[in-house]
C-alpha cells in the first residue's frame, strides 16, 4: 500500500536558519506533490504545488524539490522565522485520485 | 470570497449516537472531500464528492457517509458512534480539474463518550 514519511515528527532550528523538511514516499507514482501548513485548532493551509516533472519550485522564503528517482521531496525554509512556527504536511497525488497526506513534522523555530 | 465553513466547530455526543456534519465550501469550487485527522493516523481521507456525485472513496466503514447538494454544500453522517471516531473531521473545497490545491476548513472537533 502507498506510504508517506515525513522525516521526523518534530524539527527545532534557531531563527534565521534554513528549516529543511523531508518527505518520502513508497509504493506510489505521484503526479503531483503539495505541501501544507497547518496551525494548532486549525485546517491546512495549501503552500505548493510541484508537478513530476519539476525538479524545483520557489515562492518567497520556501523552495520544493521533487526526485521522483529517490521518492522524495525536501522542503525548505529559508531566514526562518518564529512565525514559521506550524506543522507542515506533504501530500500526493495523481490527476483526480484523492490527495494522500503524510503525518506532518512540527517545526519549532527558536528566538 | 469567503472561506469554507464548516458546523458544528465542536461536538460532543455519546456511543452509539449518529452525527451529521456540515460544510459550505468556497463558491465556485464543485468538489468537496472530507477527512478525519486524530494523532496517532494523521489525516485520513474519507470521500470526495464532485457535482452531487461521489467521485472517490477512502478506507472507513460503511457507518461514514457523505452527501453532496446542488449548491455544492455537503453534509457527512456518521452512525452507531464509537469511541475511536473522536477526531477533528475537516472539510476541503477545490475546483475539481485535476491539478487543484484543496481549501480547508476549521473543522469540527467530535469528542464520542
Amino acid at each position: 500500500s502507498q506510504k508517506i514519511e515525513q522525516n521526523s515528527e518534530a524539527l527545532n532550528i534557531q531563527e534565521g536558519k534554513t528549516a529543511t523538511l523531508t518527505c518520502n514516499y513508497t509504493n506510489y507514482s505521484p503526479a503531483y506533490l503539495q505541501w501544507y501548513r497547518q496551525d494548532p485548532g486549525r485546517g491546512p493551509v495549501f503552500l505548493l504545488l510541484i508537478r513530476e516533472n519539476e525538479k524545483e519550485k520557489r515562492k518567497e522564503r520556501l523552495k520544493v524539490t521533487f526526485d521522483t528517482t529517490l521518492k522524495q521531496s525536501l522542503f525548505h525554509i529559508t531566514a526562518s522565522q518564529p512565525a514559521d512556527s506550524a506543522t507542515y504536511l506533504c501530500a500526493l497525488h495523481s490527476g483526480n485520485t484523492p490527495l494522500v497526506f503524510g503525518k506532518g513534522t512540527r517545526l519549532s523555530v527558536i528566538a | 470570497k469567503a472561506g469554507v465553513t464548516q458546523t458544528p466547530r465542536y461536538l460532543i455526543k455519546t456511543r452509539g449516537q449518529q452525527v451529521t456534519l456540515s460544510c459550505s465550501p468556497i463558491s465556485g469550487h464543485r468538489s468537496v472531500s472530507w477527512y478525519q485527522q486524530t494523532p496517532g493516523q494523521g489525516l485520513q481521507f474519507l470521500f470526495e464528492y464532485f457535482s452531487e456525485t461521489q467521485r472517490n472513496k477512502g478506507n472507513f466503514p460503511g457507518r461514514f457517509s457523505g452527501r453532496q447538494f446542488s449548491n455544492s454544500r455537503s453534509e457527512m453522517n456518521v452512525s452507531t458512534l464509537e469511541l475511536g471516531d473522536s477526531a477533528l473531521y475537516l472539510c476541503a473545497s477545490s475546483t475539481g480539474t485535476s491539478v487543484y490545491e484543496q481549501f480547508f476548513g476549521p473543522g469540527t472537533r467530535l469528542t464520542v463518550l
